[in-house]
């Protein structure tokens, strides 16, 4: 059974802060992984994706993947609190046609 | 304006019924992807379609059904087997092995 584990929270940080978010997974023959971000009632939307070790930077967001120990990671510099929502980490299995596993999801509250 | 239509934004089903919600792209994607999403948890994955006519059975298909009749096009029905439909149904689509993008949803209640 392929898990995706994340904190369901809530992660609270003020503004301006860095927020970590990490997500664990089951199988080290994961493949790629991606960051969603999912505000309240509506659908997830892309926020990073990342195949491999170390760190990939996107403006305030950076993600970490670190294989051996199978764990990636969502910082996210400068907080806002239009950050606010809940993200979402996947995984993909296997090197073929992609399928995500989704975590819960942590809810992230950036106050001002 | 490229995208990923879904229809209608909130559904009602009576018991014993049959409903499809209308998943439409007109990106160009090959793949198609239908899922579920509870309250306070992940996605799970109904049934894929990789190319037009043919799909696969995700992790939750018991209840459900699809069809892959043209390219732009991958509408789920939800059978009356499938006892627990309220949820929030998302259709993603991905080109290549570029990230899966989502439409906006549809939510699912009973009557």
């Amino acid at each position: 059974q392929k898990e995706v584990e994340q904190n369901s929270g809530p992660l609270s940080v003020p503004e301006g802060a860095i927020a970590s978010l990490n997500c664990t997974y089951s199988d080290r023959g994961s493949q790629s992984f991606f960051w969603y971000r999912q505000y309240s009632g509506k659908s997830p939307e892309l926020i990073m994706f990342i195949y491999s070790n170390g760190d990939k930077e996107d403006g305030r967001f950076t993600a970490q993947l670190n294989k051996a120990s199978q764990y990636v990671s969502l910082l996210i510099r400068d907080s806002q609190p239009s950050d606010s929502a809940t993200y979402l980490c996947a995984v993909n299995w296997g090197t073929g046609f992609q399928k995500l596993v989704f975590g819960t999801g942590t809810r992230l509250l950036v106050s001002p | 304006d490229g995208g990923i239509t879904q229809s209608p934004k909130y559904l009602f089903r009576k018991e014993g019924q049959n409903v499809t919600l209308s998943c439409e792209q007109n990106l160009n994607h090959d793949a198609m992807y239908w899922y579920r999403q509870d309250p306070g948890q992940g996605l799970r994955l109904i049934y894929y379609s990789q190319i037009v006519n043919d799909f696969q059975k995700g992790d939750i298909a018991e209840g459900y059904s699809v069809s892959r009749e043209k390219k732009e096009s991958f509408p789920l029905t939800v059978t009356s087997a499938q006892k627990n439909p309220t949820a929030f149904y998302l259709c993603a689509s991905r080109d290549g092995m570029q990230p899966q993008h989502f439409g906006d949803g549809t939510r699912l209640s009973i009557l």
